[in-house]
């Protein structure tokens, strides 16, 4: 086990709902990112945390939202879901943000109905 | 542009047989780091390896090792002896030196070993 923590495990919303995503970071880990993984597919980068301020983004839309908190935990917020949408949700922390190893989360399954 | 390809979604191999999973990439940077991960069904990415661009030597590490060639922009991976354990998809990935933030992933390579 990586010390990474993500919750819930399983989500089901439908179309048009708001959805919050939490991850605890390893102890002493300040950097968080977060993926997006289809099914049958490679995770895709969503945006990553450095102590508080977002720290790059991938091609997603506005209506995917981060925050990260003093205590380097992080939030994945989705609004306006699409079918789309349904993925698993990833969270990875590291020491840094630089190439280190990204340590990842058990994920959070979300289906969109 | 960056890119990673894996071109084998799936490979399946008897136990005990050696099985070597491809990855090619793609980037302008000369600085760079390459990745494999390990996705088991439980769906957790585990962290096998990381090589920067620097360093060309190959690795082993047990049963596992890697190839890495810049010359043809490759990371292979071998498992020797392979066992039902490995049974997993097999993540390539890239990080560039211009955004540090930022893994990309491959498709990945589903492998399954038979008994």
């Amino acid at each position: 086990e990586t010390g990474v923590t993500q919750s819930p495990t399983h989500l089901i919303k439908t179309r048009g709902q708001q959805v919050t995503l939490r991850c605890s970071s390893q102890s002493g880990h300040n950097t968080v990112s977060w993926y997006q993984q289809a099914l049958g597919q490679g995770p895709q980068f969503i945006f990553q945390y450095y102590r508080e301020e977002e720290n790059g983004r991938g091609n997603f839309p506005p209506r995917f939202s981060g925050l990260q908190f003093p205590n380097y935990s992080s939030e994945l917020n989705v609004n306006a879901l699409e079918l789309d949408d349904s993925a698993l949700y990833l969270c990875a922390s590291s020491l840094e943000p630089s190439h280190n190893e990204q340590f990842f989360g058990p994920g959070t399954r979300l289906t969109v109905l | 542009a960056q890119k990673v390809t894996q071109a084998q979604t799936e490979i399946s191999v008897v136990e005990k047989e050696d099985v070597t999973l491809d990855c090619v990439y793609e980037t302008r940077d000369t600085t760079y780091y390459l990745f494999w991960y390990k996705q088991p069904p439980s769906g957790e990415l585990v962290f096998l390896i990381r090589r920067n661009s620097f360093d060309e030597q190959n690795e082993i590490s047990g049963r596992y090792s890697w190839n890495f060639q810049k010359s043809t922009s490759s990371f292979n991976f071998t498992i020797t002896a392979s066992q039902v354990v490995d049974s997993a998809v097999y993540f390539c990935a890239l990080s560039e030196g211009s955004s540090a933030s930022k893994i990309i992933f491959g498709s990945g390579t589903r492998l399954s070993i038979r008994p």
